[in-house]
């Protein structure tokens, strides 16, 4: 699986769209990017997956790059639940396994 | 959708003991699943992958004979901590996937795992 690179933290202000970056510069033509978070003390929770188009679906937005080698996740109106590490990942199709990065921790200020 | 229910979600036992956590998905076929174990502050690490029916691969430096693997069902794969000792404590998340493609894994809650 490609290597994918987060930055370790993040503020954002309540109510204010939180967009979080995902370098993931060695991505092949058939792996995807998947978005999880973890909140603390529970697993991971899967947010939301794409290809090459851009998704969004009733949890956030993934905005990927024309050359697939970035790509955001979009949380349009953070509240202090959407604190959490946030976790990029990229997987090929079949039985590939999902591993984890380090993920950015996301802190949602009142 | 795609409910993952882990269970006990905390356990606190006796060193020498051994500890079985069970791992169903709920409303769907879990082809694949996995185990992970995460210590204080840090990320998720892969411990196994299991497809049902057969016997799970263990990731590098994991004793499988130490951490029992049984996947017998679409639905269910089981954990057994065999003679825990204190150093086994961790948080255990078991995670389950559909069908190859790509289809997400969906996790369940974890399992808080202490052994005194």
């Amino acid at each position: 699986d490609a290597k994918t690179t987060q930055p370790t933290s993040m503020d954002c202000a309540e109510g204010r769209a939180a967009n979080l970056p995902c370098n993931h510069s060695t991505i092949s033509g058939n792996e995807y990017v998947y978005w999880y978070r973890q909140i603390h003390s529970q697993g991971p929770q899967y947010i939301i997956h794409g290809l090459k188009n851009n998704e969004t679906n009733e949890m956030a937005s993934l905005i990927i790059t024309e050359d697939r080698k970035s790509s955001t996740l979009i949380l349009p109106h953070a509240t202090l639940r959407d604190t959490a590490v946030y976790y990029c990942i990229v997987r090929g199709g079949g039985y590939q396994k999902v591993t984890f990065g380090i993920g950015t921790k996301l802190q949602v200020i009142p | 959708g795609a409910v993952v229910s882990q269970h006990p979600s905390r356990v606190i036992c006796k060193s020498g003991t051994s500890v079985k956590i069970e791992c169903r998905s709920l409303d769907f076929q879990a082809t694949t699943m996995f185990w992970y174990r995460q210590f204080p502050k840090k990320s998720l690490m892969l411990m196994a992958t299991s497809n049902e029916g057969s016997k799970a691969t263990y990731e590098q430096g994991v004793e499988k004979d130490k951490f029992l693997i049984n996947h017998a069902s679409l639905t269910l794969s089981t954990l057994t901590v065999t003679s825990a000792h204190p150093e086994d404590s961790s948080f255990y998340i078991c995670s389950a996937r559909a069908d190859g493609g790509n289809q997400p894994q969906h996790f369940g809650d974890g399992t808080r795992l202490s052994i005194l």
